[in-house]
């Protein structure tokens, strides 16, 4: 069972456009949610990540908003480059143990 | 500072045959993980380790092996190798000492069983 559903499974933007991906998960024990970011034959790196307690994170053109009561969290990319294009990850964890995966978003930027 | 460093980078492997693969990290992390990634299925947690001498079962551990050989080092065993177990491995690290941990990710190792 998916902990952690994420869409949509692939997306193509232009450049300058808002990129949204969509994460749902079912345990309100979660309490810690990142967002990962990979490019071709490299590991996966922390883009940006949310705690519950707030709704919205900004860090520079990268934004996570968080719905409790909906169990759903979403990452927007403001102003998409083409150097955004790469695999994003959502993820989500109950602090201490293990970490859950979304299946990836794979985004292409077109210029 | 390398970070997390995993060998080989790639490897392949006749079924039945097995291997190691390793992983070690020089940034003091209590606690190491390996994941394989499969395309459409996102990261899957193999076996992880919260400390040292400790070492727990993840979401896919059934035909692997792990050891926690000390803080710096944690490495994985495939003892007969299937073609479902080819997959890009990753291993990673954290402090896990409460909220906000972050996962710091290896290059990952290439793994094709024929």
């Amino acid at each position: 069972q998916q902990q952690v559903k994420q869409s949509p499974q692939s997306l193509i933007v232009q450049k300058g456009g808002i990129s949204i991906i969509n994460c749902a998960y079912e345990n309100t024990a979660f309490d810690y949610f990142p967002w990962y970011q990979q490019f071709p034959g490299k590991g996966p790196a922390l883009l940006i990540a949310i705690r519950p307690d707030v709704s919205e994170k900004k860090e520079g053109r990268f934004t996570i908003s968080f719905n409790k009561s909906a169990k759903q969290f979403s990452l927007h990319i403001m102003d998409s480059q083409p150097g955004d294009s790469a695999t994003y990850f959502c993820a989500a964890t109950n602090t201490g143990n293990q970490f859950y995966f979304g299946t990836g978003t794979s985004l292409t930027v077109i210029p | 500072n390398a970070g997390v460093t995993q060998t080989p980078k790639f490897q392949v492997l006749k079924t039945g045959q097995s291997m190691t693969l390793q992983c070690a990290q020089d940034m003091n992390h209590n606690s190491m993980y390996w994941y394989r990634q499969d395309p459409g299925m996102g990261l899957r947690l193999i076996y992880y380790s919260a400390s040292e001498g400790t070492t727990d079962k993840g979401e896919v551990p059934n035909g692997y092996n792990v050891s926690r050989l000390n803080k710096r080092e944690f490495s994985l065993r495939l003892e007969s190798a299937a073609p479902s177990q080819t997959s890009v491995y990753f291993c990673a690290s954290s402090n896990a000492q409460g909220v906000g941990e972050t996962q710091y990710f290896g290059p990952g190792t290439r793994l094709l069983v024929l």
